[in-house]
């Protein structure tokens, strides 16, 4: 699976956007773009994932660069819940079970 | 429907004694992870199953670390003669059987071993 960096944290004002990056500069034509994330006690939470297109659910925006090279997870209007450590992985998915292989991930950090 | 469940949510056991951590996924998921995340740290993968079979055990730290799944469905992770080293979150995932499918986590088993 490809490595990913991403910053150790960031900080973001309540109702505000929250962007989040992730650079994978040795990503592969076939690999995807996951994020979980991990609010503090709990397991981690799916949030989404994507190939190459630009994709939005009920929770975030993921933003894609053309060249595939990095992402952005945006959280479009943040909230004191979103406080969590953000982890984004690239993988490969595979019929059948597959295991995440977690890096340290940006501790996202709310501000009212 | 309900998610991943796991018991015990804590356990505190001493050095040398053995513990049996049990997972139950969402019902219909055929594969089934076992995670652990040392005190502020990131997750390590310890061992997954599809179906019964555990095709990837690598993640296993040594040979007091097992885990088996019956039916299909629930599973136990066993850990003998447990070393302070041990003291973790040890969570449980499942998933449904396909490309891509997301893995969801349960609430984590919190180990203490004195």
């Amino acid at each position: 699976d490809a490595k990913t960096t991403q910053p150790t944290s960031m900080d973001c004002a309540e109702g505000r956007a929250a962007n989040l990056p992730c650079n994978h500069s040795t990503i592969s034509g076939n690999e995807y773009v996951y994020w979980y994330r991990q609010i503090h006690s709990q397991g981690p939470q799916y949030i989404i994932h994507g190939l190459k297109n630009n994709e939005t659910n009920e929770m975030a925006s993921l933003i894609i660069t053309e060249d595939r090279k990095s992402s952005t997870l945006i959280l479009p209007h943040a909230t004191l819940r979103d406080t969590a450590v953000y982890y984004c992985i690239v993988r490969v998915p595979v019929q059948g079970a597959q295991k995440l292989v977690f890096g340290q991930g940006t501790r996202l950090t709310i501000n009212p | 429907g309900a998610g991943v469940s796991q018991s015990p949510s804590n356990k505190v056991t001493e050095k040398g004694k053995d513990v049996e951590l049990r997972c139950d996924p969402i019902s219909g998921h055929t594969a089934l992870y076992w995670y652990r995340q040392s005190l502020g740290q990131g997750l390590e993968f310890l061992i997954y199953f599809q179906g019964n079979s555990a095709p990837d055990k690598s993640g296993l730290p040594s040979d007091r670390f097992s885990a088996e799944r019956t039916g299909g469905s629930v599973s136990t992770l066993t850990i003998q003669r447990t070393q302070q080293e041990d003291s973790a979150v040890y969570l449980c995932a499942s998933s449904l059987s396909g490309h891509g499918n997301e893995q969801f986590f349960g609430p984590g088993t919190r180990l203490t071993v004195l």
